[in-house]
């Protein structure tokens, strides 16, 4: 199976929250990453957590990881339609502070729509 | 501002034929990767360089492609001979390879395809 597993659709109206969800497979994962790709552009990262958090925030992402069930999940809170993009899920599993090849999911299409 | 520079963006070229794609990591990264972007197996990593040392090109085609770091400023990713299963986008990113930040820097890609 994969290393990394996201659905591939999600469609949220405008002013909504989306939650897109990411499980992975390696116990050992240290970082984990959220990238956004618009089309024709490359990867932007978005937000990353440490393995050792449960959530990080910022502005209106939300990054909740539960590491027992090897489960990610991004929210956007008050998603718009300049929201709507391919998002990958990716996990590093380079010890230390040490950036290493990521290992990415297929990447979840988010639709706002107005 | 910096930014990974890709060159081409596009490039269309016939079956058979040599393709180069070039790739100006951000000045002060380290850390290079080349991956490629198709719809059948999403995001693949070919091959990735830290002070420009091969570290891992276990995902590349070892008879066509090659990927080299000739100096700190410009990685490339040459097929040799291109095939029509070669079309992708094809993305070059770069980083530090130590540090708090661990973010990769993609660039904007190179769309290949061969016909």
């Amino acid at each position: 199976g994969e290393d990394v597993e996201q659905s591939l659709f999600l469609s949220v109206r405008e002013g909504d929250s989306s939650v897109i969800n990411c499980t992975y497979t390696d116990s050992s994962s240290t970082y984990l990453y959220w990238y956004k790709q618009e089309p024709g552009a490359g990867l932007q990262l978005l937000t990353y957590i440490f393995s050792n958090m449960d959530m990080k925030q910022d502005q209106r992402l939300t990054v909740l990881l539960n590491k027992k069930d090897k489960h990610l999940s991004l929210r956007i809170a008050d998603t718009q339609t300049g929201d709507s993009a391919i998002y990958f899920c990716a996990e590093s599993r380079e010890g230390g502070s040490t950036l290493g090849r990521l290992y990415f999911g297929r990447g979840t299409q988010l639709t706002v729509w107005p | 501002d910096a930014r990974v520079t890709q060159t081409p963006r596009h490039k269309v070229t016939e079956m058979g034929q040599e393709v180069t794609m070039r790739c100006q990591p951000i000045l002060g990264h380290n850390t290079v990767f080349w991956y490629r972007q198709t719809m059948m197996q999403g995001l693949e990593l070919l091959a990735y360089f830290r002070n420009r040392a091969p570290l891992d090109d276990s995902g590349m085609p070892k008879d066509r492609f090659s990927a080299e770091m000739p100096d700190a400023t410009l990685a490339t990713l040459k097929i040799q001979p291109s095939e029509p299963r070669d079309s992708a986008v094809y993305f070059c990113a770069s980083g530090l390879g130590r540090g708090v930040n661990t973010e990769a820097f993609f660039g904007q890609g190179t769309r290949l395809t061969v016909v």
